[in-house]
């Protein structure tokens, strides 16, 4: 069955550091989500990727984060200088093509854990 | 933008018992519910998804219902099994080409007991 794969699984960093965590989508999928949940909290959206550029984007998702698509098969989340508050669970989420086919379809998350 | 509440935030039942689980919305425009299963460290799962142009859905022992009006839906899950402990969350969004953006509640943490 086709998934969503995300690395790294756990990456601890220090304050101010850069991280880029990394996603391979559902091969035939075009729209690209990045969520977030911080511990014991609800999922929370922040950025969807489509046709090469952000189609939507949240407040949480400011001049820190960037995604890109550098080739074919990755996507991927970069946070410039973390924070402390920039600790959670990032999940990737990719969905296929057609117009009324909703299914977001997860990975199982990298860890972010900012020191 | 849309805001979801989900209540309750822990559902504690029996075995065999069914588990009901409710979720409000706020956005007119959202017309697509899906509801996700979460099992420790795993990513959220696709349990079965609505539209609102459905007022029921059913498969096997999960059953969502909603209601467009009051705006709000619910999840019930019949003949609790060990295997349905998780956390449950409930989303909204516009179904128009390129959102998808869901908005999630804060999730029910269900625990069938043996």
């Amino acid at each position: 069955e086709p998934e969503v794969t995300q690395t790294p699984s756990h990456q601890v960093t220090q304050m101010g550091q850069e991280v880029i965590l990394r996603c391979v989508p559902i091969s035939n999928h075009l729209y690209f989500y990045w969520y977030r949940q911080i511990l014991g909290q609800k999922v929370e959206f922040l950025v969807s990727f489509y046709n090469n550029e952000i189609s939507e984007k949240s407040e949480i998702f400011d001049d820190q984060f960037s995604v890109e698509r550098p080739d074919g098969s990755n996507f991927t989340l970069k946070i410039r200088s973390t924070k402390l508050e920039d600790s959670a669970m990032y999940f990737c989420a990719s969905r296929g093509t057609p117009l009324h086919t909703g299914e977001l379809f997860f990975g199982e998350g990298s860890r972010l854990t900012v020191l | 933008g849309e805001n979801v509440e989900q209540h309750p935030s822990t559902l504690s039942v029996q075995e065999g018992d069914s588990a009901v689980i409710k979720c409000t919305y706020s956005d007119s425009a959202s017309n697509y519910f899906p509801w996700y299963k979460q099992e420790l460290g795993k990513g959220p799962q696709l349990i079965i998804d609505i539209r609102s142009n459905v007022g029921e859905k059913k498969d096997q022992r999960i059953a969502v219902t909603l209601n467009k009006t009051a705006k709000h839906f619910s999840l019930h899950i019949t003949e609790t099994q060990p295997e349905d402990s998780a956390v449950y969350f409930c989303a909204a969004s516009p179904s128009g080409a390129g959102s998808y953006q869901l908005t999630f509640g804060k999730g029910t943490k269900l625990s069938v007991i043996p």
